[in-house]
């Protein structure tokens, strides 16, 4: 089996502030995605990545930067925090041979 | 675009009392993914069900293809099952899920 990791698992910043949040798996996995979770709602995508250095925008990607330099890892950059994005961050994973996909601990930001 | 309706929203039980949640899709189904989530945490993947009927313990989603849905099973609920469970589904070419709104369980001793 394989794990996700999340860092850090809880990310707090000021407001206009540039902010990184990073994931990693060793599942090999080819597809890595950045979603986030507003309290009491469900998941949107932010950014996917169908390989290394690839980036693909989701429905919510105005304000975010991602970067996927090794198969491995899948950064999150908030370009400027707002207090209206205090959320969980959940990054997932799959396979090229599955839609299965798996999800991180998470990132719980707060924007203060 | 796919759209998801997730249902009931939230479901109250007596431990012991069964419980069914339905999703339903606006397009062709193509598989299905079940999560639970704690309040707080992560998303925990119960099942990853293309077609037919999958059981793990007290658990057990059926999907079926044709008639766009899927449903979860839980059987004898016990309070930790207690949180929300999401349905999603991936698109047809590359694999973004598409999530239900959740079915927030409570379940009382």
């Amino acid at each position: 089996g394989g794990i996700i990791t999340q860092t850090p698992k809880f990310l707090i910043g000021q407001e206009g502030q540039k902010l990184t949040l990073k994931c990693q798996q060793n599942f090999n996995h080819d597809t890595m995605y950045w979603y986030r979770q507003d309290s009491g709602k469900g998941l949107r995508l932010i950014y996917y990545s169908i390989t290394e250095n690839d980036l693909q925008k989701g429905d919510l990607s105005e304000g975010y930067d991602a970067s996927r330099e090794k198969k491995s890892s899948f950064s999150l950059t908030v370009t400027s925090a707002q207090k209206n994005e205090m959320a969980v961050f959940l990054c997932a994973s799959r396979t090229g041979g599955s839609y299965e996909q798996y999800f991180g601990p998470g990132t719980r930001l707060t924007v203060l | 675009g796919q759209q998801v309706q997730q249902s009931p929203a939230s479901l109250v039980l007596q431990e012991g009392e069964n419980a069914e949640l339905q999703c339903n899709f606006s397009t062709s189904l193509n598989s299905m993914q079940w999560f639970y989530q704690r309040p707080g945490g992560s998303l925990v993947s119960l099942f990853y069900n293309p077609s037919g009927t999958k059981q793990s313990g007290r658990l057990t989603s059926t999907t079926v293809i044709k008639e766009r849905r899927s449903s979860l099973h839980i059987s004898s609920s016990q309070t930790t099952d207690s949180g929300t469970y999401l349905c999603a589904m991936p698109p047809q070419v590359v694999g973004q899920l598409t999530f239900g709104s959740g079915t927030r369980l409570q379940v009382y001793a």
